[in-house]
């Protein structure tokens, strides 16, 4: 079946680019599902950040869409996640989950990353 | 956008005792919600997904309802690996979660 693994820095300095990948195993990235980041902090709880389409098409959250870019490498099987700007607010377990062709529900999930904005 | 309010925050059940979990939609989804536990140090887990319908892997004591704005996630009767929180979803929105503890 499908599994995802997060990987990238666990610490970013405020002001600094957060950029986090999701390998995809056991399925295909152009498989017409849509890829998505999920963050979660106690302050804020679970918090959708965007979805992708192999073909490019997205949606972001719209209190995150002028910092957000999700962007899918074919060639990998994987997909990213870039967040300017970050401050002590963007702390979180960031998660990348699948999304079906209707964007309903979230599965499988990958385990998740901290990532701790902090100078 | 859609906000979802969940009930009650913390609920104190019995291994065996049923458990009903509530999440309220601030406008019509139709069927559109989802549930997911989450256990400490883990991901959620999907366990229901359009109001009523189990994920795979899901046991048949966990069971969904509901339609337009009131959805009811139930667990028929509680076992000790039950005890975790449960989020609904709809779309980009998340409730704020419902802790199932052991009294």
């Amino acid at each position: 079946q499908v599994q995802l693994l997060e990987s990238g820095p666990g610490l970013v300095k405020p002001s600094e680019t957060l950029s986090l990948t999701c390998a995809v195993s056991g399925g295909s990235i152009t498989s017409g599902n849509w890829w998505s980041w999920v963050r979660q902090s106690p302050d804020k709880g679970l918090e959708w950040i965007g979805d992708m389409l192999q073909s490019g098409s997205s949606y972001y959250n719209p209190s995150l869409k002028s910092r957000v870019t999700i962007s899918v490498d074919k060639s990998k099987n994987q997909f990213s996640l870039n967040l300017t700007s970050v401050t002590a607010a963007d702390t979180a377990v960031y998660y990348c989950a699948r999304q079906g062709k209707l964007r309903s529900w979230f599965d499988p999930w990958g385990q998740g990353t901290l990532v701790t904005v902090s100078s | 956008e859609t906000v979802l309010t969940q009930s009650p925050a913390t609920l104190s059940l019995s291994p065996g005792e049923r458990a009903t979990l509530s999440c309220r939609a601030s406008q019509n989804v139709n069927r559109y919600l989802a549930w997911y536990q989450q256990k400490p140090g883990q991901a959620p887990r999907l366990l229901i997904y359009d109001a009523s319908n189990r994920a795979t892997g899901i046991p048949a004591r966990f069971s969904g309802s509901g339609s337009g704005t009131d959805f009811t996630l139930t667990i028929s009767s509680l076992e000790a690996e039950d005890f975790a929180v449960y989020y609904c979803q709809q779309r980009g929105a998340f409730g704020q979660g419902t802790r199932l503890e052991i009294k």
